[in-house]
């Protein structure tokens, strides 16, 4: 089944303990994306990578790293979490240009930064 | 940057109704999306569109590149189509295609 995994779907945590979230696909997708939610702002942008080692920012990167060391891997780390980082976060996945870039998105991970 | 306005923010329908969304930005795209979000969280890609008009059993998406608009209509509604609805758009070259701009979403109760 074609899919985007996210893990852990729930965390908790406390100010500047690193995490890392992790998100998988297996469609073989070159281009690859985090977004996170907050009530009021709806879904922005936070990093993409369009291919392996190839990466840029989004709308809101401050705070995030991300890494594209394999293909069907993209995570994303938190060095040092603040309470402002406490969102609903999604990763997405894509095939890269042409007209077929509709968007696969993982089932998100809701972070709680104390 | 793109500016993403969805119409209306909710919307309460009868079970049956024609429910129109509309969405419009500020620039020039390449793409632009309609999302479902349920209420248990997921985001699930609904239309992807360039131009003209799709179809997909009741849902029908619009745009008219000239006008920067796009709608989204939901023909015989039904309760299973509550959600929140959000429009995204691609920006038109270079880095901006590979960024997406969110509006923040229309969300839709449909009552039996």
């Amino acid at each position: 089944e074609a899919q985007v995994t996210q893990n852990p779907r729930y965390l908790i945590t406390v100010t500047g303990k690193k995490l890392t979230v992790t998100c998988s696909q297996n469609m073989n997708h070159e281009y690859m994306s985090w977004y996170r939610q907050d009530p009021g702002l709806g879904l922005r942008q936070i990093y993409y990578s369009m291919n392996v080692e190839v990466t840029d920012k989004g709308d809101v990167p401050e705070g995030y790293k991300v890494s594209r060391k394999e293909k069907r891997n993209f995570p994303l780390i938190l060095e040092s979490p603040s309470p402002n980082q406490t969102s609903l976060y999604f990763c997405a996945s894509r095939i890269q240009g042409g007209g077929k870039n509709e968007q696969f998105f993982g089932p998100g991970t809701r972070l709680t930064v104390l | 940057k793109n500016e993403v306005e969805q119409s209306p923010q909710n919307l309460t329908a009868q079970e049956g109704e024609f429910i129109t969304i509309n969405c419009s930005y500020s620039v020039g795209i390449s793409a632009l999306h309609w999302l479902q979000q349920h209420p248990g969280g997921g985001i699930v890609s609904l239309f992807m569109l360039s131009s003209g008009k799709k179809k997909h059993g009741r849902l029908i998406a619009t745009i008219n590149i000239q006008e920067k608009h796009s709608s989204l209509h939901i023909t015989a509604s039904h309760p299973r189509d509550s959600a929140v609805y959000i429009c995204a758009v691609n920006g038109i070259s270079g880095a901006g295609s590979y960024q997406l701009t969110f509006g923040k979403g229309t969300k839709l109760s449909v009552i039996p």
